[in-house]
């Protein structure tokens, strides 16, 4: 069955580092998006991206962060300063076209550590 | 803004008793609702999505009813087992891209 992928699994940085968290998408979908969860919080929306352009972005998505589909199959989320308050589990999703059935399936995540 | 309001946020019940868990949600302006599993420190995993102009879906033992109107979901797990501990999450999608998602309610099955 087809999955939502992500790399890596962990990522531990240092404070104002950038960082790149990646994400494979199903291979038909044409919806990407970017969640994260903030340990013992909700999963908060930040970004969705439809023929390679931003859709929506929530206010969390300030000009640190940024997204980019740089081939046919990868979808990225670079965050340029990281901050301690980054610290979060990044969750990547997708969906297909077809609006009778538009399912957001989630990848494993990437549990991100900022020191 | 939608908000997305799960109760109760932790439950306990013996193997075998069926499980109710609350969703409710601000905005009935809707397009759909899902519900999902997450294992600790684990990803989401869907289990059922209701389209606005559904009442029910059913998945095995999983069983998820939709008023929008009154903007509540319900999600029925019956036969409960002790792999149905986890935490189940609601996510509301409204007339944009993105899901708006419940606290969530910690299932705890005891054998």
């Amino acid at each position: 069955e087809p999955e939502v992928t992500q790399t890596p699994s962990h990522q531990v940085t240092q404070m104002g580092q950038e960082v790149i968290l990646r994400c494979v998408p199903i291979s038909n979908h044409l919806y990407f998006y970017w969640y994260r969860q903030i340990l013992g919080q909700k999963v908060e929306f930040l970004v969705s991206f439809y023929n390679n352009e931003i859709s929506e972005k929530s206010e969390i998505f300030d000009d640190q962060f940024s997204v980019e589909r740089p081939d046919g199959s990868n979808f990225t989320l670079k965050i340029r300063s990281t901050k301690l308050e980054d610290s979060a589990m990044y969750f990547c999703a997708s969906r297909g076209l077809a609006e009778s059935y538009n399912e957001q399936f989630f990848g494993p995540g990437t549990r991100l550590t900022v020191l | 803004k939608q908000e997305v309001t799960q109760i109760p946020a932790a439950l306990s019940v013996p193997e075998g008793e069926n499980l109710v868990l609350n969703c409710s949600f601000t905005d009935s302006a809707i397009y759909n609702l899902q519900w999902f599993r997450q294992d600790p420190g684990k990803g989401l995993t869907s289990l059922l999505l209701i389209q606005s102009s559904q009442r029910e879906q059913t998945s095995g033992r999983l069983n998820a009813s939709l008023d929008k109107s009154s903007g509540r979901s319900t999600l029925y797990i019956a036969a409960s087992q002790p792999g149905d501990s986890a935490t189940y999450l609601c996510a509301v999608r409204s007339w944009v891209y993105k899901l708006s998602f419940g606290a969530g309610t910690t299932v705890t099955v005891r054998a």
